[in-house]
């Protein structure tokens, strides 16, 4: 079954370090995304993508970064990692551009100390 | 701004009760209303979704109810399960609008008690 998966599940890392969280999805779909959740925020948008080569600024992008060298993946990086940036990390795919399902993948829990 | 304003924050139902989460928002150019259900250690997954041109949809014992007047929709559970105990999402996106633009309310944490 197509599928979207998220590396690594659990990361704890210090502040100043860089990290770097994988999406990978198997839907061939051509837009990507990585949303933040907190609690009292919801879910809000870093990143996304509309097809290779192709990346944008979302609502809360300051200190991410993302690439996008083929469909299938999605990496976020966080180029010098803050407390602030604790956080539950959730990538996203869909097929379309106008909106439409989502579809998430499992998290990426990040602590930074 | 926050575009879409969701409430209450946490609800606590009895087993077979309604569970009602209300959502609101500001933009007129909103046009489609998607509910999502997120379980603990799991990602959103989208339970239902309405566009403006009807005031009800219902999938099973989830409805959600749209009034454009008062730009106010909301999620209806009937007969709540303890299985229903998740968090759930309301969000809204513009006319014509990209999945980018997909704008989600705070959440509403849901016990439904047995």
């Amino acid at each position: 079954d197509a599928e979207i998966t998220q590396s690594p599940r659990h990361k704890i890392t210090e502040t100043g370090r860089q990290v770097t969280l994988a999406c990978h999805q198997t839907w061939n779909h051509n837009n990507m995304f990585w949303y933040r959740q907190d609690l009292g925020h919801g879910l809000r948008l870093i990143h996304y993508s509309y097809g290779v080569q192709d990346t944008n600024k979302g609502e809360v992008s300051d200190g991410y970064s993302v690439s996008r060298s083929n469909t299938e993946d999605l990496p976020l990086t966080l180029e010098s990692a803050a407390s602030s940036q604790t956080s539950v990390y959730f990538c996203a795919s869909t097929p379309g551009t106008v909106a439409g399902e989502l579809f998430f993948g499992e998290g990426s829990r990040l602590t930074v100390l | 701004q926050q575009q879409v304003k969701q409430s209450p924050q946490s609800l606590i139902v009895q087993k077979g009760g309604i569970s009602i989460i209300n959502c609101a928002y500001e933009n007129t150019a909103f046009d489609y209303f998607p509910w999502y259900q997120q379980f603990p250690g799991k990602g959103p997954a989208l339970l239902i979704a309405i566009r403006p041109d009807v005031s009800e949809k219902k999938e099973g014992r989830f409805t959600i109810s749209f009034n454009k007047s008062a730009k106010q929709f909301s999620l209806h559970i009937m007969d709540s399960q303890p299985g229903d105990s998740a968090t759930y999402f309301c969000a809204a996106s513009k006319r014509g609008g990209g999945a980018d633009g997909l704008t989600f309310g705070k959440g509403t944490h849901l016990i439904i008690q047995p």
